[in-house]
């Protein structure tokens, strides 16, 4: 079967780092993408990593290890409005659907 | 701005009565998806067009149905609503670019009574 793995809740303080890890078993495996979600929001497209290494976008960084099914989401200086549902989703193959992980709610303290 | 705009955002209905949401794009893109996602889940993809050749999902039920028209415009119709299809319908773009990055509208709460 698919299916991707990641924890379901995180809590960070403000200004601090975290990390969202992301694990995944799929029968192919094209690219890994990253979306976050507010409440009551649609899911926006924050990265995708399709080679091993870190991407970065602003306070956003994404890594991936093919070789480990495994990749994770690393936000810096953490704020508030980052409080969100961030979701992992692999492509499996050249075919443009997605498998979504089930998500991680990212809580931020003061 | 180039955007996936759905209507309306929130729909009630009752149970049984047949419902419409509707979803279009200014982005010209070749794909459209339909999602339902309920509260702190994953969205679950329904079906998805690409142009005009329509994909459904095996696990979705025979109630929901979809139209697209032309490549603007995707309809999703559930013929019958029951009590567990009160969810958020997203509805989402996307091209054949290698980052397959998929563009959300802001979605459509059902309630369904």
């Amino acid at each position: 079967g698919q299916s991707l793995e990641q924890p379901s809740e995180v809590t960070a303080v403000e200004g601090a780092i975290v990390q969202i890890n992301c694990t995944y078993q799929t029968s192919g495996f094209y690219g890994l993408s990253w979306y976050q979600q507010h409440d009551g929001g649609a899911p926006t497209f924050l990265s995708y990593n399709a080679l091993d290494g870190l991407e970065e976008t602003g306070r956003f960084s994404s890594f991936l290890s093919r070789s480990d099914s495994y990749g994770y989401l690393l936000l810096q200086e953490l704020q508030m409005k980052d409080s969100a549902s961030y979701f992992c989703a692999v492509q499996r193959d050249s075919n443009y659907q997605l498998i979504w992980g089930a998500g991680t709610k990212l809580i931020i303290k003061p | 701005d180039a955007m996936v705009i759905q209507n309306p955002r929130y729909q009630v209905t009752q149970f049984g009565k047949p419902v419409t949401l509707s979803c279009s794009q200014t982005l010209n893109h070749n794909v459209m998806y339909w999602y339902q996602q309920k509260s702190s889940q994953a969205p679950k993809l329904l079906f998805h067009y690409y142009d005009k050749d329509f994909n459904n999902e095996a696990d979705t039920p025979d109630n929901f149905q979809s139209r697209r028209p032309n490549t603007s415009f995707c309809f999703l119709d559930i013929r019958s609503p029951g009590l567990g299809d009160a969810a958020m319908y997203l509805c989402a773009t996307g091209s054949l670019a290698p980052t397959d990055t998929q563009y959300f509208g802001p979605g459509t709460r059902l309630t369904v009574l």
